[in-house]
């Protein structure tokens, strides 16, 4: 049962990367590291996921470790507008945890 | 416009009272699932549905029912709502139930029972 551990809450500074990590050491060699993230009392919204390789978007990039037990989600250039609770996902059916409250500041 | 669509986005009623909350998607999508969201517990998955006539309780079915006829629609029942279920409800989809097919949410329905 793939379970995930990330900080309760972070800060970052407007326009500076923001590196939200996630540790799932119990992941299966077939479980995809998915990240969404919730802005308010919104539906959460699908970000990036990827199995072994790093992975790029529009929105954010995803860094998996060798070992897959951790990756890192990064947002390059926050903006107030990514303030939010970020939530990693290893498992289907997928099952949210508490996530990281990511606070961005001015 | 792809979206899950749920109705209505908020609902208050009373002990004991019969409810439906719908929810829809124009995706095409076979997965569909339901979680509710209450402060300090994150979302927890109520039932979900890998196809039309396939469902499976999640973590917290418990007072809950669904029912999935069609393959774009999955309605939340409760038969009979107590102040704990009080909550925002979500509804998601996706194309299918694999380890690498993202999920769609609905934009949330907060129900109050009083």
């Amino acid at each position: 049962d793939a379970k995930t551990t990330q900080p309760t809450s972070m800060d970052c500074a407007e326009g500076r990367a923001a590196n939200l990590p996630c540790n799932h050491s119990t992941i299966s060699g077939n479980e995809y590291v998915y990240w969404y993230r919730q802005i308010h009392s919104q539906g959460p919204q699908y970000i990036i996921h990827g199995l072994k390789n790093n992975e790029t978007n529009e929105m954010a990039s995803l860094i998996i470790t060798e070992d897959r037990k951790s990756s890192t989600l990064i947002l390059p250039h926050a903006t107030l507008r990514d303030t939010a609770v970020y939530y990693c996902i290893v498992r289907v059916p997928m099952r949210f945890g508490a996530g990281t409250r990511l606070t961005v500041k001015p | 416009e792809a979206q899950v669509t749920q109705n209505p986005r908020y609902l208050i009623t009373v002990t004991g009272k019969k409810l439906t909350v719908t929810c829809s998607q124009n995706m095409n999508h076979e997965y569909m699932s339901w979680y509710r969201q209450d402060p300090g517990l994150g979302l927890r998955q109520i039932y979900y549905s890998m196809n039309v006539e396939v469902t499976d309780k999640g973590d917290v079915p418990e007072g809950y029912k669904v029912s999935r006829k069609e393959k774009r629609n999955f309605p939340l029942i409760l038969e009979s709502p107590s102040p704990n279920q009080t909550s925002l409800y979500f509804c998601a989809s996706s194309l299918g139930y694999a380890t690498n097919e993202k999920l769609f949410f609905g934009s949330g329905t907060q129900l109050s029972v009083l």
